[in-house]
């Protein structure tokens, strides 16, 4: 498949690491967070998400960390799989704004 | 349960024709989203319609439009191509309660103007 995005920051983890994908969002009203992951050739697939009432969240291998401080989330998978190499990024919405802004994201490479 | 489908997967058009391409949220899903995603670039919001209305729209030109059907589904319009319309264009849908639900994305309509 065709690949998303030729110029992404990319991050390359040995299989078995884990790995830690950071995004800086832009807006401090931001309330609530997702993370997708986009494999080529396929649209985004939700990862997990995160209110701003809340700093961290855990999923199945992956974790959200959300400092609302520095307007900076991260996503942290655990024992990281050939299968979670793909472009990664995250999304911003504030309540009732009707819109999500979207980071350009990571490419995560797993190295075998 | 089906996903969100979109139609066509390809399309090819020239500069200035027009361009439509279509989405099917999920069952019981009332609120649809575009995003154009280009080459090289993040996802860019185009329009977002809930419960039949246009609830906001990105920075985009005019020429790109859309409308909800009363079954949810959804058209993207795109008038007087241009060259770099060229992308992939990304529906996704939502309960759409408030605005704060997971949203579920299709597999895109690759789009490329000659």
């Amino acid at each position: 498949g065709e690949s998303v995005g030729l110029h992404l920051p990319t991050l390359s983890v040995q299989e078995g690491d884990n790995s830690i994908i950071n995004c800086a969002y832009s807006n401090s009203a931001s309330d609530y967070f997702i993370w997708y992951k986009q494999e080529s050739g396929k649209g985004p697939q939700f990862i997990i998400d995160i209110r701003s009432n809340m700093d961290k969240r855990q999923g199945q291998r992956v974790t959200v960390l959300l400092n609302k401080t520095v307007k900076h989330l991260s996503l942290q998978i655990a024992a990281t799989q050939p299968g979670d190499s793909a472009v990664y990024f995250c999304a911003e919405n504030t309540r009732g704004t009707y819109k999500y802004i979207f980071g350009t994201g990571t490419r995560l490479k797993v190295l075998a | 349960e089906a996903g969100v489908t979109q139609s066509p997967t390809h399309l090819i058009k020239t500069r200035g024709q027009q361009a439509t391409l279509r989405c099917s949220p999920i069952s019981g899903h009332t609120s649809v989203y575009w995003y154009q995603q280009a080459l090289g670039l993040g996802l860019q919001f185009l329009l977002w319609y809930d419960e039949g209305e246009e609830r906001n729209r990105g920075n985009f030109p005019p020429r790109f439009s859309g409308r909800q059907f009363p079954n949810y589904s959804s058209e993207l319009n795109v008038n007087a191509l241009e060259l770099e319309d060229s992308a992939l264009y990304l529906c996704a849908s939502s309960l759409g309660v408030g605005g704060q639900e997971t949203q579920y994305f299709g597999p895109g309509t690759r789009l490329l103007v000659l």
